[in-house]
């Protein structure tokens, strides 16, 4: 069984500060993902990193693979309002004929 | 269509009955997900159908659960004989064959009362 856990759950921060979000597995992913969902829409997919090691950056989020590609985080400089949502993270597992497992998700909160 | 789409967007019945959630894939995706998301809470895995293999039905929850994919293309996900714990939003995801992004549909919102 290939689980991943996210921290922190819950996270509620203040307009302009930064966050992280980490995401880890006992398993060697293919591949992760990290997907925003807001209040009744499905997740939409943000980034997908393949390369242990590899950083990729969107705007103002910055998404880490760990080198032995059991391990992500997402980082979030001066954060807004907008980014408000459910950050969730998925693996997908070769093994698993890339079947995607996800993560329980961290709900981030930015205040005003 | 563009994206992924579920039927019914909210569906309220009594418990006991049997209801039916339906997904259209984007044409050509040949994996196709289904998922279950309680109010607050990270997504659940349900079901996996990938082409013509056989479905991974590890996720699903117990046997008034079933989920079918006809012609790999429509998938229906029924539960029998409903119960207060089902209600939840139920997403489907499909992805390309050799793709790794899945695209959800918005959901179908169950509520047994």
């Amino acid at each position: 069984t290939q689980l991943l856990e996210q921290s922190p759950q819950f996270l509620s921060i203040q307009e302009g500060e930064n966050l992280t979000v980490y995401c880890n597995s006992s398993s060697v992913f293919s591949s992760l993902q990290w997907y925003r969902q807001e209040p009744g829409e499905g997740p939409v997919l943000l980034v997908t990193v393949v390369t242990g090691g590899e950083v990729k950056k969107l705007k103002r989020l910055t998404f880490q693979f760990g080198d032995a590609r059991k391990d992500s985080s997402l980082h979030i400089t001066a954060a807004q309002p907008g980014d408000t949502g459910l950050y969730l993270c998925a693996g997908a597992y070769r093994s698993n004929d890339y079947k995607l497992s996800f993560g329980a998700g961290t709900t981030v909160t930015v205040r005003a | 269509g563009a994206g992924v789409s579920q039927s019914p967007s909210n569906k309220v019945t009594e418990k006991g009955k049997d209801v039916e959630l339906r997904c259209d894939p984007i044409s050509g995706h040949t994996a196709l997900y289904w998922y279950r998301q309680s109010l607050g809470q990270g997504l659940e895995f349900l079901i996996y159908f990938q082409g013509n293999s056989a479905p991974d039905k590890s996720g699903l929850p117990s046997d008034r659960f079933s989920a079918e994919r006809t012609g790999g293309s429509v998938s229906t996900l029924t539960i029998q004989r409903t119960q207060q714990e089902d209600s939840a939003v139920y997403l489907c995801a499909t992805r390309a064959g050799g793709g790794t992004e899945a695209f959800f549909g918005q959901g179908t919102r169950l509520t047994v009362v």
